[in-house]
């Protein structure tokens, strides 16, 4: 069965510190999205995107995030420079085509574990 | 405001014997209703969902829920407990057919002892 897949596992990066997280979602999939979940938190909804723009974002996604799909397959969020609160784990999902119903099921990824020193 | 609050963070039964994860909800619209469980180093994988059609869903592994409306309730069941039935699990709701956004509750991590 097709599944979601990020890289990497565990990210430690110092503050100040750029990174990027990596999405593959399934591969006929048009919707995507980012969760993150801190520590002992809810899994907090960041943003969706579909047809190449963000369709969707919270208040937690602000300019230091950005979402992009580079070459079709992957979905990248990057944190431009990451403060001690980005700390968690950061989830992506995608959903099948026909897409928009309410009952349509977001698949996700294991998660990517961030750690801002 | 849409919300999800989950009753118990922790549940712990003995195997063979039933699984009751409680959920309520909080929502202005018909909202769908989904519980996801995750593994260790696993991704959130869909039990089961419930889109306006019949009130009890069934789900994979043995497990359903009901949708009340009156007491804004999605309790998750299993009539018998399995070992591999220990995990987190996450009750959802997208409040809405105009946002994909999802909202969790803060998750239950269900304990199954021998």
């Amino acid at each position: 069965e097709p599944e979601v897949t990020q890289t990497p596992s565990h990210q430690v990066t110092q503050m100040g510190q750029e990174v990027i997280l990596r999405c593959v979602p399934i591969s006929n999939h048009l919707y995507f999205y980012w969760y993150r979940q801190i520590l002992g938190q809810k899994v907090e909804f960041l943003v969706s995107f579909y047809n190449n723009e963000i369709s969707e974002k919270s208040e937690i996604f602000d300019d230091q995030f950005s979402v992009e799909r580079p070459d079709g397959s992957n979905f990248t969020l990057k944190i431009r420079s990451t403060k001690l609160e980005d700390s968690a784990m950061y989830f992506c999902a995608s959903i099948a085509p026909p897409s928009g119903g309410p009952g349509d099921t977001q698949y996700f990824g294991p998660g990517t574990r961030l750690t801002v020193l | 405001a849409q919300s999800v609050t989950q009753l118990d963070s922790h549940v712990s039964v003995s195997e063979g014997t039933p699984v009751l994860l409680r959920c309520n909800y909080s929502s202005s619209y018909s909202p769908s209703l989904f519980w996801y469980v995750q593994h260790p180093n696993k991704g959130l994988q869909l039990l089961l969902k419930y889109t306006s059609a019949a009130t009890l869903v069934k789900g994979i592994n043995g497990f359903e829920a009901e949708f009340k409306k009156s007491e804004t309730s999605f309790h998750l069941t299993k009539p018998s407990a399995h070992m591999s039935d220990a995990a987190e699990y996450f009750c959802v709701v997208r409040p809405s057919s105009n946002t994909g956004k999802l909202i969790f509750g803060q998750g239950t991590t269900l304990q199954v002892k021998p």
